[in-house]
This record gives structure tokens, sequence and C-alpha cells, in this order.
């Protein structure tokens, strides 16, 4: 029931792209995209319903093929800042919502 | 700082004991929403209140209990501890009844069981 998440991790220099996969053994309402840094709170990125509505930050972008019940999040031109562990959450039917294993991306100078 | 606030930040205790998580939500939110965070089992879902009404339930032990107040702080009871319930435990908090819309996160309450 626990989302998987790929890669597990990864490792940029700034100003690269990368893309975080979300897979779900069952259907999603919605996806839903945090960032943790070490120490501290997830913090909400962006969310995605059936239905193709979004909200999010505007430097984020992420896609939600509900079909294959998946969602990928890409990050383009890397920061620094945009180290952290990536978490995608997903709701599914009977009210529930689970987390994804995470993904750690390390953005390097 | 996201606007809510979670007591205590730290929590060392016994098992077998009981302790109570405390949550407030940003202003103007309605639903409060925790989460438990360990390294083995990552972060779950326990459960969701809105309005007072607990709105969904998660992967919440009999031991563990919740109820959000007219006010709408939250907290979150936790009995009978054992040495694997230590863990961080986040509250959040959005503004709608909508189940899982966007979470604000607290700072969390880091709980050690001895």
């Amino acid at each position: 029931q626990q989302p998987v998440q790929s890669p597990q991790a990864v490792i940029l220099r700034e100003g690269e792209d990368a893309v975080i996969n979300c897979s779900s053994s069952k259907a999603l309402y919605s996806v839903h995209w945090y960032r943790q840094k070490h120490g501290e709170a997830p913090v909400f990125l962006m969310i995605l319903l059936k239905g193709g509505e979004q909200k999010g930050h505007e430097k984020i972008s992420a896609s939600f093929n509900e079909k294959k019940q998946q969602s990928s999040l890409y990050l383009t031109a890397s920061q620094l800042s945009y180290s952290g562990t990536y978490f995608c959450g997903t709701e599914v039917p009977g009210n529930q919502f689970y987390f994804g294993t995470g993904t750690s991306l390390t953005v390097i100078p | 700082d996201s606007g809510v606030t979670q007591t205590p930040k730290h929590l060392i205790t016994a098992t077998g004991q009981r302790v109570t998580l405390r949550c407030s939500p940003r202003s103007g939110d309605l639903s409060v929403y925790w989460y438990q965070q360990s390294l083995d089992q990552g972060l779950q879902f326990l459960i969701q209140y809105y309005n007072g009404e607990e709105r969904a339930k998660g992967n919440i032990l009999e031991r563990f209990s919740a109820q959000q107040f007219p006010d709408l702080h939250s907290e979150l009871n936790l009995s009978s501890l054992e040495l694997g319930d230590s863990a961080l435990y986040f509250c959040a908090s959005s503004v709608g009844g909508q189940t899982f819309y966007e979470q604000y996160f607290g700072p969390g309450t880091r709980l050690t069981v001895t």
C-alpha cells in the first residue's frame, strides 16, 4: 500500500535536472509531493488531483497518470536549496493516505 | 515557520506510561492530521479531524487516541507505551474539509520511550 518511489537517492550538480517517480498499487484520488530537510518537518510542494487540477509552487512541476497510478516530480535547474528527501503522498479510496518510500536528493556545487 | 505549533518538542518517558502531545493548527485551518515518522516505517498517517469530528483514520494503534477541541487544537494520546513507539510525531493542518488537501506540518514532537 505504501507507494514506491524511484530513485531511492540521487546526486546532482547545481543546474542539473531530476525526475522523481512515485508508483502506487492502488487507485489514486490525489498525489501530493513534500520535501523534508534533515531534522525538519515536511514542506508542501504540490498536489495533483484526479481530473487534472494542480496546485503548487511555481518552480515545481509534476505529472499524474491516473490510469497507471503514477506521478512524477520534475526538478529543473536544481539549486543547493533543493537538497532533502522528497516524499509523495497518495490519497486512495477509503479515506486513506500513504506516504512513499522517499527519495534523497543531494545537490552539490 | 508553517504556523502550526506542537508541544512538547521532546519527550522522554518509560515503557508502560501515557503521554499527550498537543497541536495548534494554523489560524483559519479546520483540519488537523497526525503522523508518525520512524526509521523503519517511514511517515505514516494516523488520523485526521475536521472541525472537531474524526474524518479519516489510518494506521493508528488502539493504544493511541486523538481528539480535536472546540478551539481547534488537537491532542494525541499515547498509552501503554512500548519501545517501538519511539518516533517523531508530526501534526499538520489544512484549511478545508476535503480529506488530505495541502497540509502544513508542525515542527514535530520527538518521543523517546526507554
